[in-house]
């Protein structure tokens, strides 16, 4: 069965650090773009980072760019997220997602894990 | 403020057809393809449709995607109580350079 797992989450005051880690499985996890997406409590989604399946090629959304870090071990089937210098504004699930190239010549996250929650409070 | 902008509410009865937009750029839904999300209360979003128009394996075709410049539309026809969710349209922005999602529509079967 394709899955994807998040770990990781959990309550951690502003300024501080947290890595959370995407298990994938049912798939070759190496061949595949891989992103983070975050939605804030009662909010929509938002996309936060991508990397391409050999590590190459990373993008961050503006709102993360210097804090976060994206990283996968292709060894290990796992995506992982760090995230340094947390803000409030930071807070809410975090879903890793895997991109699917369509032969119609497009992209789309087709795979979703079932989240893991990341709280920024003192 | 999200890039793409989608009503933030809909509703409908069941059996009655509705639709929800989804407006943009020419640097997102102006040059690449759109895809729809649905995401029921409590879980993550599940893919709807792929490239504008194109359904996944499993999804029913009561739902359909349709692209005119740089604005989207999701339909879906004979609404039933189990479409009750928030749906997203995405894409790629070329000049951010990153994915946009629009702020979601939640939609009410009435």
């Amino acid at each position: 069965e394709v899955q994807l797992v998040e770990s990781g989450g959990g309550l951690v005051q502003p300024g501080g650090s947290l890595r959370l880690s995407c298990a994938a499985s049912g798939f070759t996890f190496s061949t595949y773009w891989m992103h983070w997406v975050r939605q804030a409590p009662g909010k929509g989604l938002v996309w936060v980072s991508r990397i391409n399946g050999d590590g190459s090629r990373i993008n961050y959304a503006d709102s993360v760019k210097g804090r976060f870090t994206i990283s996968r071990d292709n060894a290990k089937n796992t995506l992982y997220l760090q995230m340094n210098s947390l803000r409030a504004e930071d807070t809410g699930v975090y879903y890793c997602a895997r991109s699917y190239f369509y032969v119609s010549g497009s992209f789309a996250f087709d795979i979703w894990g079932q989240g893991t929650m990341v709280s920024v409070s003192s | 403020q999200s890039v793409l902008t989608q009503p933030p509410s809909a509703s409908g009865a069941p059996g009655q057809r509705v639709t929800i937009s989804c407006s943009g750029s020419s640097s997102n839904i102006g040059s690449e393809t759109v895809n729809w999300y649905q995401q029921l209360p409590g879980t993550a979003p599940k893919l709807l449709i792929y490239g504008n128009n194109q359904r996944p394996s499993g999804v029913p075709d009561r739902f359909s995607g349709s692209k005119f410049g740089t604005s989207a539309s999701l339909a879906i026809s004979e609404l039933q109580s189990e479409d009750e969710a928030d749906y997203y349209c995405a894409t790629w922005d070329d000049s951010l350079h990153g994915w946009v999602f629009g702020g979601g529509t939640k939609l009410t079967v009435l």
